[in-house]
């Protein structure tokens, strides 16, 4: 079992629908979990972090986090094709509360909208 | 202000060689990473400095991977005897310590493009 999986995908919806992402994680005692966005080409860009359970929004963007089923998922509001990119799950496998260490990726999602 | 810059954007070079890539992370950020990416894939980690110190080296594939932080700032990853294996994007990430709300936040340089032919 991977250490943080996510669907390949690709993912197609049209412009102005909800994207649902999603990612599962095997360590039980990971307390730190962020979503980047990659476009073609370009690094990682973050775009979400979450710690605690339950939903946390910004913009259209909202992260939710179950720590009891180890899944962690990135919803988007009114998707435009901009943001067609992959989508990268990362998780702090050997978190503390305050942990400072690697993070673990899922090999991503391709998000694309289509107008 | 200004992010993670990364040096040289691409590299080029022949089996067996020698090369050394620069991070030099956002200004304050006193945790430094590099990973690699291959197509297709997320980015793995290969090592983590806090300060001048390599806190966790656990991603280096074998001895011919190297990372340097001398003063705690600028890191050059080096890579000997160079393999067609080691052709990916690597990547640095930085990070605050010590903020109130910053919960090992990373935030990537451009990458740098290895190939090795």
């Amino acid at each position: 079992q991977k250490e943080v999986e996510q669907n390949s995908g690709p993912l197609s919806v049209p412009e102005g629908a909800i994207a649902s992402l999603n990612c599962t994680y095997s360590d039980r005692g990971s307390q730190s979990f962020f979503w980047y966005r990659q476009y073609s080409g370009k690094s990682p860009e973050l775009i979400m972090s979450i710690y605690s359970n339950g939903d946390k929004e910004d913009g259209r963007f909202t992260a939710q986090l179950n720590k009891a089923s180890q899944y962690v998922s990135l919803l988007i509001r009114d998707s435009q094709p901009s943001d067609s990119a992959t989508y990268l799950c990362a998780v702090n496998i050997n978190a503390g509360g305050t942990s400072y260490g690697k993070l673990t990726f899922g090999q991503g999602t391709i998000l694309t909208v289509h107008p | 202000g200004a992010g993670v810059s990364q040096t040289p954007s691409n590299k080029v070079t022949e089996k067996g060689k020698y090369v050394e890539l620069r991070c030099d992370p956002i200004s304050g950020h006193t945790a430094l990473y590099w990973y690699r990416q291959s197509l297709g894939q997320g980015p793995e980690f290969l090592i983590y400095f806090q300060g001048t110190g390599a806190a966790d080296d656990s991603g280096l594939p074998n001895d011919r991977f190297f990372a340097v932080r001398p003063e705690g700032s600028v890191s050059t990853l080096k890579i000997q005897r160079t393999e067609r294996g080691d052709s990916a994007v690597y990547l640095c990430a930085s990070s605050p310590r010590g903020q109130v709300g910053s919960y090992n936040e990373q935030f990537f340089g451009p990458g740098t493009r290895l190939t090795v032919l």
